[in-house]
């Protein structure tokens, strides 16, 4: 079974553009959530989408959205880039969404470098 | 505010050590709490889970240590390996939905 997949792995943005991270959960898993990985802020969660329907949201201003499609595939968007913003995006899928019956099964990450 | 708080930061161990991984957390509403691998250039992968009505468990060569009164949880590395060598994170979260509140990770080298 594939694994979650993120593209693009790297990314290069200018401060003030706008960016789109995609995300494959694994086949079947219906619940697709975000972290945002830097060394000074560790994991964070961005948000969590179920049946495409956003359930939950981290501490993140709203230049920060996402969305889910109804192949449960699903994106973020970073708008107004700041210099910041530069972080591992992680994209983690399961099956149902409560963690300890299903748990989270992380993609290896988009590196955006905004400059 | 830091609601899991990860220690040491760091840690250097022989080849058959025991890294020891200590996290507290604050929020008593929190019953799941998992342990995850990363290695460079990867996502966080699942290595190990518990849940507060259990003391400890243990999976192959990791073992987590649970104290519900201290708010502290722990992770065992026995005989730990090179290939050992990872930064690990321990987490928390409440039953429902998927938020993972993260410690802040621990980078654990073991020496051949």
């Amino acid at each position: 079974k594939a694994g979650v997949t993120q593209t693009p792995r790297y990314l290069i943005k200018t401060r003030g553009q706008q960016v789109t991270l995609s995300c494959s959960p694994i086949s079947g898993h219906r619940s697709v959530s975000w972290y945002q990985q830097t060394p000074g802020q560790g994991l964070q969660f961005l948000f969590e989408y179920f049946s495409e329907t956003q359930r939950n949201k981290g501490n993140f201003p709203g230049r920060f959205s996402g969305r889910q499609f109804s192949n449960s595939r699903s994106e973020m968007n970073v708008s107004t880039l700041e210099l910041g913003d530069s972080a591992l995006y992680l994209c983690a899928s399961s099956l149902w969404g409560t963690p300890y019956n299903s748990p989270l099964h992380f993609g290896n990450g988009t590196r955006l470098t905004v400059t | 505010q830091q609601q899991v708080k990860q220690s040491p930061q760091s840690l250097i161990v022989q080849k058959g050590g025991i890294p020891i991984i200590n996290c507290a957390y604050e929020n008593t509403a929190f019953d799941y709490f998992p342990w995850y691998q990363q290695f460079p250039g990867k996502g966080p992968a699942l290595l190990i889970a518990i849940r507060p009505d259990v003391s400890e468990k243990k999976e192959g060569r990791f073992t987590i240590s649970f104290n519900k009164s201290a708010k502290q949880f722990s992770l065992h590395i026995m005989d730990s390996q090179p290939g050992d060598s990872a930064t690990y994170f321990c987490a928390a979260s409440k039953a429902a939905g998927n938020k993972l509140t993260f410690g802040g990770g621990t980078r654990v080298l073991v020496k051949p």
